[in-house]
């Protein structure tokens, strides 16, 4: 069956850096893409960019141009998401989620279990 | 980027109330739209893609409709398990945005 399964809870300091893992298993790695989604205390689901599983293009969230970076490592089947200088309103639930569907229609389907990163000085 | 805009933002309902959610998009998505549920600390759980197909092991009670602009998460005969915030995302374009949520509450 398909994992998908993040790295855990992270604190950091205004103007870090955060990076964190997203490790699948149960498919091949390359057939489909990763989404991140984020969604702060009390708030919607806001999508930050997708990335190609195989090949390793990218497209962003307008909001975030500059600051994130996805990259995937596909000898490990492990998606990661960086995010720079950091603000107080970054404090959120990052999730990496695993496409399905086809080129009539993607959705989000196997979501991981979310990492919290909380920003604070 | 296409803006997702739901209606209500909230509601209250009974069990066994038939309940409906409307999504709107900023222009024409088709029918690349898909619902999601979220009870509290869970991730978001898929519920139908493609405007109205339903994802594998979600209760028929749930369906969707619509296309274009304009569409309709409906939940025929609301059970306990169904109190959670309910989200549309639409995967038309490369920025695959969502809307703002529905929180369904126990009247």
């Amino acid at each position: 069956q398909v994992q998908v399964v993040q790295s855990g809870a992270e604190v950091k300091k205004p103007g870090a850096s955060v990076k964190v893992s997203c490790k699948t298993s149960g498919y091949n790695f390359p057939d489909y893409g990763i989404s991140w989604v984020r969604q702060a205390p009390g708030q919607g689901l806001e999508w930050m960019g997708w990335i190609s599983a195989y090949y390793g293009d990218t497209h962003y969230a307008q909001k975030l141009q500059g600051r994130v970076t996805l990259t995937t490592d596909t000898s490990t089947s492990t998606a990661y998401m960086e995010l720079r200088s950091l603000r107080s309103d970054d404090t959120a639930v990052y999730y990496c989620v695993r496409e399905g569907g086809d080129s009539t229609s993607y959705y989000f389907l196997y979501w991981g279990q979310g990492s919290l990163v909380t920003v604070s000085s | 980027d296409i803006q997702m805009t739901q209606s209500p933002s909230s509601l209250s309902a009974s069990v066994g109330d038939r309940v409906s959610i409307t999504c709107r998009a900023s222009q024409s998505i088709s029918r690349s739209l898909n619902w999601y549920q979220q009870t509290p600390g869970k991730a978001p759980r898929l519920l139908i893609f493609a405007a109205s197909t339903l994802q594998s092991g979600v209760p028929s009670r749930f369906s969707g409709s619509g296309s274009g602009t304009d569409f309709t998460l409906t939940i025929s005969s609301l059970q306990p398990e169904d109190f959670a915030t309910y989200y549309c995302q639409q995967s038309y374009s490369t920025s695959k945005t969502f809307g703002q949520g529905t929180k369904v509450e126990i009247k």
